[in-house]
């Protein structure tokens, strides 16, 4: 399995604001991965952090609106910018480990809860 | 993304019982299939995984049934106890082209009751 750390893990923020989570892995993974989960409701990935290039983005996301970084092997940052309420959710890091039996496995972090009022 | 289709929402057993939770997928170059427990306030935890090309899997009380000609697979927990309560998620992807890029059921809120 593996270890990941998100910080914050709850934050309460104004509309029109801007939040940076951050993801650590307690070993370098070649692939890292942003989910968003509404209260409720199931995980849909935003997009995949590539290392030392610009992370792929999934239909209805986009890069202005959820900036990534990923400087290395074990870390990981999401943005959420110009927050609005609909942003309110959790927004989760995973991880995916090669188990070479199933092949790539994938592992989450404990999520940050972000309100935006 | 491509859809997975997760039933019952909800789910409520007495202690002991054997809770069955059911996926339906489209693509059939789906090649991975896990399923995940999540508590209140945590992230998904994997619980087991299974790939097309074994129609069963059991690890512990867990068991993966895997049915490729109706794209169905299932999740059996045998003998649930009070401490299985939580939410399960059933996942797809295509490990060669995607990368592991994860495509979710809609969950299933499971109760054991004691």
């Amino acid at each position: 399995s593996a270890v990941i750390s998100q910080k914050p893990s709850r934050d309460i923020c104004q509309r029109g604001t801007s939040l940076t989570i951050q993801c650590q892995v307690d070993s370098q993974v070649t692939m890292m991965f942003w989910y968003r989960q509404q209260p409720g409701q199931s995980l849909t990935l935003i997009a995949t952090a590539n290392q030392g290039s610009e992370a792929t983005y999934e239909s209805g996301f986009v890069i202005d609106k959820f900036p990534i970084s990923r400087p290395n092997l074990t870390f990981s940052t999401l943005t959420v910018s110009n927050m609005s309420p609909e942003d309110s959710s959790i927004y989760l890091c995973s991880v995916a480990r090669d188990s070479s039996v199933l092949g790539y496995e994938q592992y989450f972090g404990p999520g940050t809860r972000l309100t935006v009022t | 993304q491509q859809q997975v289709k997760q039933s019952p929402q909800s789910l409520i057993v007495q202690k002991g019982g054997i809770p069955i939770i059911n996926c339906a997928y489209e693509n059939t170059a789906f090649d991975y299939f896990p399923w995940y427990q999540q508590f209140p306030g945590k992230g998904p935890a994997l619980l087991i995984a299974i790939r097309p090309d074994v129609s069963e899997k059991k690890e512990g009380r867990f068991t993966i049934s895997f049915n490729k000609s109706a794209k169905q697979f299932s999740l059996h927990i045998m003998d649930s106890q009070p401490g299985d309560s939580a939410t399960y998620f059933c996942a797809a992807s295509i490990e060669e082209t995607s990368g592991s890029r994860l495509t979710f059921g809609e969950g299933t809120q499971l109760t054991v009751n004691p």
